[in-house]
């Protein structure tokens, strides 16, 4: 138990439907993060809320779209996804000592898997 | 270009054996650098972390280096258990111009260790 809880653990969903991924931090940060994690390929980061301030990674495509309303919640809203997009998608959480600083330990929920048909 | 550079990509070793994983990067300036353990349908979860001034480091049967003038580091595993089989993920902390810092990752070692 790495105090992230993220639901739900596996989704299966067609071109056409919208879905949600959530995320619920227990520890007390401040920052918190969505990654795409795909097979023998780095971990990418797509989205960072960090001490009131959003950074994206701006190759993901507009079909995702985070949502944080307090420190301790984070969506993925999906829709329209593709084959391609078929991911472990991981939310993480990290405490900041200020905006930008990313050098906290990251503390990853179990992960989402995604599977777009 | 900033990268971190992962070796071997798997790797298969046989119960109660030592092993070591390396981690190469570019990342300049450097903050810090975490190794992380990603089980089969798991999150990562750090293992250790490594700082400029840091050379060695354990925590229990894991051990990491850091050459900070070679830019290299690495994992070694000694008297290896079936639950250390894993995936193994480097991550660098770089500080880039206005004091912003990103996260760089490997792209991991998948050990395997039989019984």
């Amino acid at each position: 138990e790495t105090g992230v809880t993220q639901t739900p653990r596996h989704l299966v969903m067609g071109m056409t439907n919208k879905k949600s991924l959530k995320c619920e931090q227990h520890l007390g940060h401040n920052a918190m993060y969505w990654y795409k994690q795909s097979a023998k390929k780095p971990l990418e980061l797509m989205f960072v809320y960090s001490l009131e301030e959003r950074v994206e990674n701006n190759s993901v495509p507009s079909r995702f779209s985070p949502e944080c309303p307090n420190s301790s919640h984070l969506f993925l809203h999906l829709h329209t996804l593709q084959p391609e997009d078929s991911a472990l998608y991981l939310c993480a959480s990290s405490q900041e000592e200020g905006r930008g600083s990313y050098t906290g330990e990251l503390f990853f929920g179990e992960g989402s898997r995604l599977t777009v048909l | 270009k900033n990268q971190v550079e992962q070796s071997p990509q798997s790797l298969i070793i046989l119960e109660g054996k030592n092993c070591t994983l390396q981690c190469n990067y570019t990342v300049s300036p450097f903050s810090n650098l975490r190794w992380y353990k990603q089980d089969t349908g798991r999150g990562p979860v750090s293992l250790t972390i490594m700082t400029f001034s840091e050379n060695t480091k354990s925590n229990g049967r894991y051990t990491a280096t850091l050459d900070a003038d070679t830019k290299q580091s690495s994992l070694h595993i000694t008297a290896s258990q079936l639950s250390d089989s894993a995936s193994y993920i480097c991550v660098v902390s770089a500080r880039f111009p206005g004091g912003y810092n990103k996260l760089i990752f490997g792209a991991g070692t998948r050990l395997a260790v039989h019984p």
